[in-house]
């Protein structure tokens, strides 16, 4: 069964340096998300992108993020600057359809998150 | 604006015994409602959706979920409670324009031999 992967499992930072974290969706998935997990909290959704661009993005996703499709496989997520408080688990999903008819029926396929550590 | 509450942050029950995890929504329009669920160290799965059709859902691994319009809920069923089912079950509504997941606090269910 096709799956979602997320590159690397654990990514350890120091407070101001970029982080990339790698997704590689669904290969006939059109749709494709970031959620974030602080611990103890909720998953909050952060950007979802259609098409090579932003569909939509919450106000978490500040100047510091960039998401980016960069070929056929990976959508990649940016911290520019990497705080404290951005230490989460990551997680990526993807929809084969977001809009249209199908819309609100189209169920997102999660990755197994990567944990980013902020020191 | 969309929402989900999971009344319960931890259910405790027998291997064998029925599992009830419970979650209201709260919604302006007809919901999508899913029940995702996250064993440790893995990332979340899908257990079953609820999308305008049957108001009983069947999702894997035994679990339903049943909508209910005039009481606003949707919880998840489980006969009868394995080991392997000890896990955090998330109660999701799809929200947004743009279909991204309202996800509720979670329920970490345990599960006793």
């Amino acid at each position: 069964e096709p799956e979602v992967t997320q590159t690397p499992s654990h990514q350890v930072t120091q407070m101001g340096q970029e982080v990339i974290l790698r997704c590689v969706p669904i290969s006939n998935h059109l749709y494709f998300y970031w959620y974030r997990q602080i611990l103890g909290q909720k998953v909050e959704f952060l950007v979802s992108f259609y098409n090579n661009e932003i569909s939509e993005k919450s106000e978490i996703f500040d100047d510091q993020f960039s998401v980016e499709r960069p070929d056929g496989s990976n959508f990649t997520l940016k911290i520019r600057s990497t705080k404290l408080e951005d230490s989460a688990m990551y997680f990526c999903a993807s929809s084969a359809d977001g809009l249209g008819g199908r819309a609100r029926t189209d169920t997102q396929y999660f990755g197994p998150g990567t944990r980013l550590t902020v020191l | 604006a969309q929402s989900v509450t999971q009344l319960d942050s931890h259910v405790s029950v027998s291997e064998g015994t029925p599992v009830l995890l419970r979650c209201n929504y709260s919604s302006s329009y007809s919901p999508s409602l899913f029940w995702y669920v996250q064993h440790p160290n893995k990332g979340l799965q899908l257990l079953l959706k609820y999308t305008s059709a049957a108001t009983l859902v069947k999702g894997i691994n035994g679990f339903e979920a049943e909508f209910k319009k005039s009481e606003t809920s949707f919880h998840l069923t489980k006969p009868s409670a394995h080991m392997s089912d000890a896990a955090e079950y998330f109660c999701v509504v799809r929200g947004g324009s743009q279909g991204n997941l309202i996800f509720g606090k979670g329920t970490k269910l345990s599960v006793k031999p």
